[in-house]
């Protein structure tokens, strides 16, 4: 069966510093990945995906994702943190083997600290 | 126009009344989709459209009863709901259901069953 594990509950970063936001990955055949992002009482906002192609990923926000296919992740990073970036992040899988529908991991809760 | 919009924001109802929440993209996109999602938790697939058609239905009460009248919208009828229903219910759009594209997501409407 395919899924998606986000290891970590929350995060918490100081303002300035590089962030990171795991995610794991168990799916048959090749991986379709996304990262959404959720602010508080609002919709999920879409980051970035992985196809095909360059392992490191650009996405919105200054945010990037690096595709590790022998160690089956797909990590979020940004460089230096803002407090605005305080959020509920969401990795997804694209299930291609039956309902094409996503598979979302459980959410990381990011706190960016002044 | 990359914007899903959704109507009411807020919703508050008793178990006994119908009510109907609506959602709208101007995307031409042509799957849409229902989800369900609780305080801190990855959002739950509902329904998916495509083409107008009711393609997944994800063994939804039968409390919930979806609509597409037209490629553009998308409506969520509500009917004799339980308190336990009570949550965040997000729409979204993709340019297809079987693609690699993402999901645009609407800010969501939160409903309160008494």
């Amino acid at each position: 069966a395919q899924s998606v594990a986000q290891p970590e509950d929350q995060v918490n970063v100081a303002e300035g510093n590089p962030l990171t936001v795991k995610c794991t990955y168990s799916v048959s055949g090749n991986p379709y990945l996304f990262w959404y992002v959720q602010y508080p009482n609002r919709g999920l906002q879409f980051l970035l995906k992985y196809i095909t192609g360059d392992n490191l990923v650009k996405g919105s926000y200054g945010f990037e994702a690096e595709f590790n296919k022998s160690q089956t992740s797909f990590h979020l990073k940004k460089p230096s943190a803002l407090v605005s970036d305080s959020a509920l992040y969401f990795c997804a899988v694209r299930d291609m083997g039956s309902n094409y529908q996503l598979i979302w991991g459980a959410g990381t809760k990011l706190i960016i600290k002044p | 126009d990359t914007e899903v919009t959704q109507t009411p924001k807020h919703l508050v109802m008793g178990m006994t009344n119908k009510k109907s929440l609506k959602c709208e993209q101007h995307m031409g996109h042509r799957a849409m989709y229902w989800y369900k999602q609780k305080a801190k938790k990855p959002p739950e697939l509902m329904f998916v459209y495509s083409y107008e058609k009711l393609s997944i239905n994800e063994s939804v009460p039968s409390r919930f009863s979806p609509e597409c009248p037209n490629s553009s919208l998308l409506n969520l009828h509500l009917h004799a709901l339980q308190p336990e229903d009570s949550a965040l219910y997000l729409c979204a759009s993709s340019q297809g259901q079987t693609d690699y594209n993402e999901q645009f997501f609407g800010p969501g409407t939160r409903l309160t069953v008494l």
